[in-house]
């Protein structure tokens, strides 16, 4: 069974300054989808990025980037000049090709400090 | 376009008490999902819908737990009778296409957070 890993349950940084959350997953498959998810007080999760583990490059999404390993089964996530907006729990998740169901880590919560 | 919505938004009731949630999907999302997520885990699939068939409910406690989405559209999810274990947040999320889930994000309502007493 697939598993999805997030071994730092807070993480703090201040504003402006970089911040990278971690992540590991166990698949035997050899293609997936890889996502980071946002979720603020208000519970809403919100998609932030995403990888095709086929791809290569890594993903990007303005301020938000993703550093995938494939033979490690690392998936890190780097918020570059960070905001008070950033403040929020953090959930990779993982799923496989031809499926919809998601696998969620148990999250990382992310302190912004002025 | 509008999200999904979820009501209520907080629900507190006894244990061995019933109690229903509703999701109002995006308009045209075939997909629906509802999740549970209890505090200091991530969310965990409850259910899938397509249309107004199930897809998957291998995680859905189907002694307690049940749901339906008449028509395709809207949804409940009932616990009845409910337990301490059962106090989470139990949010819903909707997707336009099955499938081809990559081009076809997740939208996550709100949630409801239930506590069970």
């Amino acid at each position: 069974a697939q598993t999805v890993t997030q071994s730092q349950p807070e993480m703090s940084v201040q504003e402006a300054e970089t911040v990278t959350l971690s992540c590991t997953y166990d698949t035997s498959e050899s293609d997936y989808y890889l996502f980071w998810y946002k979720q603020p007080p208000s519970r809403q999760m919100i998609l932030v990025i995403r990888q095709e583990a086929y791809k290569q490059q890594n993903a990007t999404e303005n301020r938000f980037s993703v550093n995938f390993q494939k033979a490690a089964k690392s998936f890190s996530l780097k918020i570059s000049d960070s905001q008070l907006g950033d403040a929020a729990m953090y959930f990779c998740a993982y799923r496989r090709i031809n499926t919809d169901k998601l696998i969620f880590g148990t999250g990382t919560r992310l302190q912004v400090f002025p | 376009e509008a999200g999904v919505a979820q009501s209520p938004r907080y629900k507190i009731i006894e244990k061995r008490q019933s109690v229903a949630f509703w999701c109002n999907p995006i308009s045209g999302h075939a997909t629906l999902y509802w999740y549970q997520q209890i505090l200091g885990q991530g969310p965990k699939l409850l259910i899938q819908f397509q249309n107004n068939g199930v897809v998957d409910d291998s995680q859905l406690p189907k002694d307690r737990f049940s749901a339906e989405r008449l028509k395709g559209v809207d949804s409940t999810l009932k616990i009845q009778p409910a337990k301490l274990e059962d106090s989470a947040v139990y949010l819903c999320a909707s997707s336009l296409t099955t499938g081809n889930s990559y081009n076809s994000p997740l939208h996550f309502g709100n949630g409801t957070r239930l506590t069970v007493t």
